[in-house]
């Protein structure tokens, strides 16, 4: 069975630096998507970035990249120039090709400090 | 946009109750989903369907039921509310082919 595990509970940042945030994962898929969704407080879960895993270029979207590592699974999002609005419960989800179901992480609580 | 609708944000409910939780997605997506989300557990899978009529239990399914009568429509269903069943539902849809989820507004059930 698959796996997501976000180690990092809680993180702050300081407005306009950057932070990363790490997620690893366990599969013995070969074909699968990785996902980092934000959910702000009292606020609706939103796609922040996905990743094929055929594609060994690391996505990016805007301030947002990923460090997708597949050989040691993992997926890490860094966000730049952080901004207030960039707080929120930040979650790594493992999407599964055969299925369509995902896997979510523990989430990682990200403060932002001006 | 797509837009994921629940019918509650907020539901107080006694034990033993039969609770409804409703989902609706305009988007016309084939797949649905129903997850609760508990501090330091993420969200995990109750029940999801493919289809109308059509439904595969997730990873946690137990005391829970779910209906999906019209496309459009998934709903969430705890026959006999209890207590440890206090937590927040969402509710997500997606294309079949896609993966990328969009999520409902979540409800925040409370049983007493």
């Amino acid at each position: 069975a698959q796996t997501v595990t976000q180690s990092q509970p809680e993180m702050s940042v300081q407005e306009a630096e950057t932070v990363t945030l790490s997620c690893t994962y366990d599969t013995s898929e070969s074909d699968y998507y990785l996902f980092w969704y934000k959910q702000p407080p009292s606020r609706q879960m939103i796609l922040v970035i996905r990743q094929e895993a055929y594609k060994q270029q690391n996505a990016t979207e805007n301030r947002f990249s990923v460090n997708f590592q597949k050989a040691a699974k993992s997926f890490s999002l860094k966000i730049s120039d952080s901004q207030l609005g960039d707080a929120a419960m930040y979650f790594c989800a493992y999407g599964s090709s055969n299925t369509g179901k995902l896997i979510f992480g523990q989430g990682t609580t990200l403060q932002v400090k001006p | 946009d797509v837009k994921v609708t629940q019918s509650s944000r907020y539901l107080v409910k006694r034990t033993g109750e039969k609770v409804f939780l409703e989902c609706v997605q305009d988007m016309d997506h084939e797949n649905m989903f129903w997850y609760r989300q508990d501090p330091g557990l993420g969200l995990r899978l109750i029940y999801f369907s493919y289809d109308v009529k059509m439904k595969e239990k997730g990873d946690i399914p137990e005391g829970y039921s779910v209906s999906r009568e019209k496309k459009e429509r998934f709903s969430l269903i705890l026959e006999s509310a209890s207590t440890n069943q206090t937590s927040m539902y969402l509710c997500a849809s997606a294309v079949r082919q896609n993966h990328e989820q969009y999520f409902g507004p979540g409800t925040r059930l409370t049983v007493t």
